[in-house]
């Protein structure tokens, strides 16, 4: 069974830091891209960060980018959020997720060769973990 | 960067009726990255659909998805206790590669 636990949250003041791990069973984490996303209290999904499944690339959306750090460890195959910085308005429920990925129909460029495509999707996530930012 | 934006915010509606959801984009996205999912009350989100049209595993195929450039509808046919719920769509890009997410649709009993 696909599995994704997380853990590592408290309640932290402006300006402080905190690490959410995100532990792993039932699949390998070196072969998928993994999401953390958050829902902030009474709102919605907001995607968060992504590290790929090679373990280097990763991206953040704009309102967390230069404070928080998403990492891997294989060894222990565990996904983490490194969050610096922190604000009120990063107060939330924290969701690791794992992404999906499904070959689809691809197509030739302009110089004949062909290009795969693929569909992207969440279909494993976490009960999440909640982080809350107060003085 | 493209916004998300559902109709209406809260769809009230009766056991064995059908819901109509809309999601429509800020400007035109790739069918193949239009995904739907639904959140109960204190759970995580559940994949519903993906690539516009196809239902996840285990997924009832009373829920169907459709629409292409800009609008997308997710319908959710003869509507059970279970269905009312929280509904979102979502948007893949790949460069750079980033999720966007609707606000979300409440599906609430009559």
């Amino acid at each position: 069974e696909l599995q994704l636990v997380e853990s590592g949250g408290a309640m932290v003041q402006p300006g402080g830091s905190l690490r959410l791990s995100c532990a792993v069973s039932g699949f390998t984490l070196e072969d998928y891209t993994m999401h953390w996303v958050r829902q902030a209290p009474g709102k919605g999904l907001e995607w968060v960060s992504l590290i790929k499944w090679d373990g280097v690339s990763t991206y953040y959306a704009d309102s967390v980018k230069g404070r928080f750090t998403i990492s891997r460890d294989d060894s222990e195959n565990s996904l983490y959020l490194q969050m610096n910085s922190l604000r009120t308005e990063d107060t939330a429920l924290y969701y690791c997720a794992k992404e999906g990925v499904t070959p689809r129909e691809g197509y030739y460029d302009g110089s004949g060769n062909y290009l795969k495509q693929y569909y992207y999707y969440m279909d494993v996530w976490g009960k999440g973990t909640t982080v809350t930012v107060s003085s | 960067e493209i916004v998300l934006t559902q109709s209406p915010g809260t769809l009230s509606l009766s056991p064995g009726e059908r819901a109509t959801l809309s999601c429509r984009a800020s400007q035109s996205v790739n069918g193949s990255s239009l995904s739907w999912y639904q959140q109960k009350p204190g759970q995580a989100p559940r994949l519903l659909i993906y690539g516009t049209f196809t239902g996840a595993t285990g997924v009832p195929d009373k829920f169907r998805g459709s629409g292409s450039g800009t609008d997308f509808t997710l319908t959710i046919d003869s509507l059970e206790p279970e269905d009312f719920a929280v509904y979102y769509c979502q948007q893949y890009a790949d460069s750079p590669p980033r999720y966007t997410f609707g606000q979300g649709t409440k599906l609430e009993i009559k």
